[in-house]
């Protein structure tokens, strides 16, 4: 199992470049979200999906747009980056509903990170 | 107001002692808590998880939750060097079950 993969994993934009960020996961997972981390600000919520065919806002979702493409797939759009999208992004997932081993069913298990810079 | 709140810290403990971390939240409907710890670079790893009043215990590792209060806390007995890292706390809001949102985190540097 790879758990949960994200692409890339750094990538340098320009100010009004467009990109999407991909995550997927093998778990049979059925909530994905999406965090930024700066530094010293911990996660922010960006937008999560609680099951397929459905996403929702977190704290910060403007400049954001998200696609739950099927149980696996979960992306992220950046429209027109801004340098204020300068960070790094994790994508997580949580079963929702299968707990096992004594493990809670909406413990998060997040990818490696993508550092996005924009200039 | 954040809807999860930490100290930031440097929180700066020996080797061997007691390291106490804190953290407040605003939703009172909130239902299940957890701890993460991250190593510099790397991604969260869920520590602990609390969804009832009172204090749970996993080895080194306690949490201590006060609904009244909206309190968590993670006590880490005998600190080791490894529990250097920075501990997010994270709530799920009664808006969704779904909705988890974390804190700022709290670097925790244990010293020889």
């Amino acid at each position: 199992n790879a758990g949960v993969t994200q692409t890339p994993k750094f990538q340098v934009l320009k100010t009004g470049q467009s990109m999407t960020l991909q995550c997927a996961q093998d778990m049979n997972h059925n909530s994905m979200y999406w965090y930024r981390q700066d530094p010293g600000m911990g996660l922010r919520l960006i937008y999560y999906s609680a099951s397929e065919g459905t996403t929702d806002k977190g704290e910060v979702p403007n400049g954001y747009n998200v696609s739950r493409l099927n149980k696996r797939e979960f992306s992220l759009r950046l429209e027109s980056a801004a340098p204020s999208q300068t960070s790094v992004y994790f994508c997580a997932s949580s079963s929702r509903g299968r707990a096992s081993g004594g493990r809670p069913d909406n413990e998060q298990f997040f990818g490696p990170g993508t550092r996005l810079t924009v200039l | 107001q954040k809807e999860v709140e930490q100290n930031s810290g440097p929180l700066s403990v020996p080797e061997g002692a007691i390291a106490s971390l804190n953290c407040t939240y605003s939703d009172r409907g909130s239902q299940s808590f957890f701890w993460y710890r991250q190593y510099s670079g790397k991604s969260p790893e869920l520590i602990m998880f609390i969804y009832s009043n009172g204090d749970k215990e996993d080895g080194r590792f306690t949490a201590q939750l006060n609904k009244a209060s909206q309190y968590v806390s993670l006590l880490i007995r005998d600190s080791q060097p490894s529990d250097s890292a920075t501990y997010l706390c994270a709530v799920t809001m009664y808006s969704s079950a779904s909705k988890i949102i974390f804190g700022s985190g709290t670097r925790l540097s244990i010293r020889p």
